[in-house]
């Protein structure tokens, strides 16, 4: 079947400090595969997303990058801010979405 | 482009009482119309997709009489929880997808509904 797997939470980090959530998948096809944030109260925002192997998704500093080899698409950012502070969920779509289990992440000054 | 929205973003209930979600494509026709549920600092929980003129179909384990779905048009779908419980106290998301973009969704911003 399809899933996916991200690491436990929760993950506190220093401002400025580089940040990796990992995530993989299990798939019976090839997957289109997300990262979506949800701030406190509010839905899912599109973070970034790949359709194809090495394809590198990239927004507002975060990068993941899908690896078929190793079935992952781990979400990387150099430098986090306090405002990245958020949920961060790994996703993927085969015919409909899989979830995540969603890593909170808490970025302190 | 590609907004969604949910409305209410809050409800407060009664049990036994019945609540009504509207789920809005603002900007665009959704061909489909998802909704989820999450728990508390957990997943999404897909419940029922709906096609604009059909029947949801229903995830495994949920209710269809208990969840009622309808999606009349191409930019709104609703979600009817009948019967309140407390135990269906919840963050309820719908997002929405078009057929030339059919793998991305676009979320609402939820409806946070407490049944007393």
């Amino acid at each position: 079947g399809n899933s996916v797997t991200q690491m436990e939470g929760p993950v506190t980090l220093s401002e400025e400090a580089f940040l990796t959530i990992n995530c993989t998948y299990t798939a019976t096809g090839y997957p289109s595969l997300f990262w979506y944030v949800q701030y406190p109260g509010e839905g899912l925002q599109l973070l970034l997303k790949a359709t194809k192997a090495d394809d590198k998704g990239s927004n507002k500093g975060f990068e993941a990058t899908y690896r078929k080899e190793t079935t992952s698409f781990h979400l990387e950012k150099g430098s986090v801010q306090v405002s990245d502070s958020a949920v961060y969920f790994c996703a993927l779509n085969y015919g409909q979405f899989y979830f995540g289990t969603g890593t909170s992440l808490t970025v302190i000054p | 482009g590609a907004v969604v929205s949910q409305h209410p973003s809050w409800v407060i209930c009664k049990s036994g009482t019945s609540v009504k979600i509207e789920c809005r494509s603002l900007d665009f026709q959704a061909t489909t119309m998802f909704w989820y549920r999450q728990f508390p600092k957990q997943s999404l929980m897909l419940m029922a997709t709906s096609n604009e003129g059909s029947k949801a179909t229903y995830e495994q384990g949920v209710e269809k009489d208990k969840f009622l779905i309808n999606h009349a048009s191409l930019t709104l779908s609703t979600l009817t929880v009948t019967s309140a419980h407390p135990e269906d106290s919840s963050f309820y998301i719908c997002s929405a997808s078009f057929a030339s973009l059919y793998n991305e969704q676009f979320f609402g911003p939820g409806t946070r509904l407490t049944v007393l």
